[in-house]
């Protein structure tokens, strides 16, 4: 079974340019996460969906971050006009269902953002 | 609000057992995860505990006590392969199975 794929793995870009991440999820998962891992930190979600619906965006800084899950499977994320503080890791994660008591996510391996 | 906290960093010797504590405050409980994390890699997740006590998966095991909001990860025979970071996780919304993560801890297994 194919696992979370991400794009890509590290991105380099200057502040207040726009950068966009990708995901594909584990075939037949209609959860989807995107987390943001600072250095030294545990993962902080941004955004859930649930197929291609927004269930929970509470801590994303909508101001410069969007995302989307067009037709319920991948998705992007973007971030426009990038900021110093965004240099971080963006770990994208999915799961079967999403509301499951014991449920277990599956993370792909994350792609490395360095704001400059 | 919701808060965990665990050591930042414990150091043990390869063979060893080595315990990894977890203390969590949230507005809802719906059970404690515990993830594991090399050093560029994504998480794994290793276990979960929704009731009290102990589960046990091969070298590891995980506790927990809801009265006192705590958890631990028991590692046993510690590998060298073992070293990484390990984060617990709580699930406060029976809905939506948003994880809430601590802030880590790095275990460092020494030959």
């Amino acid at each position: 079974e194919a696992g979370v794929a991400q794009s890509p793995r590290y991105k380099i870009i200057e502040k207040r340019q726009s950068v966009a991440f990708w995901c594909n999820p584990i075939s037949g998962h209609a959860t989807l996460y995107w987390y943001q891992q600072i250095l030294g930190q545990g993962p902080k979600l941004l955004i859930q969906f649930q197929n291609n619906g927004v269930v929970d965006d509470s801590q994303l800084p909508k101001d410069r971050f969007s995302a989307e899950r067009l037709k319920g499977v991948d998705s992007t994320l973007k971030i426009q006009p990038a900021k110093l503080e965004d240099s971080a890791v963006y770990l994208c994660a999915s799961s079967l269902e999403g509301s499951g008591i014991q449920e277990t996510q599956y993370f792909g391996p994350g792609t490395r953002l360095l704001v400059l | 609000g919701q808060s965990l906290e665990q050591p930042s960093e414990v150091t043990a010797v390869e063979g060893a057992i080595v315990q990894i504590n977890c203390t969590y405050q949230t507005s809802g409980f719906y059970g404690l995860s515990w993830y594991q994390q090399h050093d560029g890699g994504a998480p794994t997740f290793l276990s979960y505990n929704a009731l009290d006590g102990l589960e046990e998966t091969g070298r590891f095991s995980s506790f927990l006590s809801r009265s006192d909001s705590y958890g631990y990860l028991l590692l046993q025979e510690l590998q060298m392969k073992d070293s990484a970071s390990y984060f617990c996780a709580v699930r406060d919304n029976s809905n939506t199975g948003k994880l809430i993560f601590g802030q880590g801890t790095t275990l460092q297994v020494k030959p």
